[in-house]
């Protein structure tokens, strides 16, 4: 089985705070993703990454910035937190076989951050 | 207009019905199709996939899929109080997911 490991359940932080949040993942996935969920909103990505040291901006970038360093493991950077900021965190990974038949995303078990 | 549409209940079922949960997206282009059930706290958890037209079945689910009319759709047969939860549909075109915001299901004792 896929296992997507988020290092956080839950966070408290304080506003202005650089916050890491780290996503490792168990079965040699190339893409990773960051995604934020919030009531009547839905799933929104972050950003994502298609490979070691690759990153693409998803449909909400501003004020996070990621790391991806080794294949594993990728890291979502709240650079300066804002009370806006408080949400549940999911980060996802999914297999690229190169085909058409694309493989389903893998999600961790969220990490549910509150800034004050 | 969003990608991905579905209907967000919540759907209400006595257990032990069929429960048809349906969503339809906007690009005809769209190759893979996925459906999550999400429990309340909890992370999106994969349930059914499906790639051609037509049904494909696991279990007490079966997942439908027509190309032509653009949607997909998930029954559940024999529902039970545990199925209670939020069902996400997803769509894959060109390795992009969307996300459809979920259709949320009550399975009533």
């Amino acid at each position: 089985d896929v296992k997507v490991t988020q290092s956080s359940r839950y966070l408290v932080k304080r506003t202005g705070e650089k916050v890491f949040l780290e996503c490792v993942q168990d079965m040699d996935h190339e893409n990773m993703f960051w995604y934020r969920q919030d009531p009547g909103l839905g799933l929104r990505l972050i950003y994502f990454s298609y490979d070691v040291k690759m990153k693409e901006k998803g449909d909400i970038p501003e004020g996070y910035s990621v790391s991806r360093e080794k294949k594993e493991r990728f890291s979502l950077i709240l650079e300066s937190a804002s009370t806006n900021q408080t949400s549940m965190y999911l980060c996802a990974s999914s297999l690229d076989t190169g085909s058409r038949a694309y493989q389903p995303q893998h999600f961790g078990d969220g990490t549910r951050l509150s800034i004050l | 207009q969003k990608e991905v549409e579905q209907n967000s209940g919540p759907l209400s079922v006595p257990e032990g019905a069929i429960a048809s949960l349906n969503c339809t997206y906007s690009d005809r282009g769209s190759q893979s199709f996925f459906w999550y059930r999400q429990y309340s706290g909890k992370s999106p958890e994969l349930i059914m996939f499906i790639y051609s037209n037509g049904d494909k079945e696991d279990g007490r689910f079966t997942a439908q899929l027509n190309k032509a009319s653009q949607y997909v759709s998930l029954l559940i047969r024999d529902s039970q109080p545990s199925d209670s939860a939020t069902y996400l549909c997803a769509v894959v075109n060109f390795n992009k997911f969307y996300f459809g915001s979920g259709t949320k299901l009550n399975v009533k004792p």
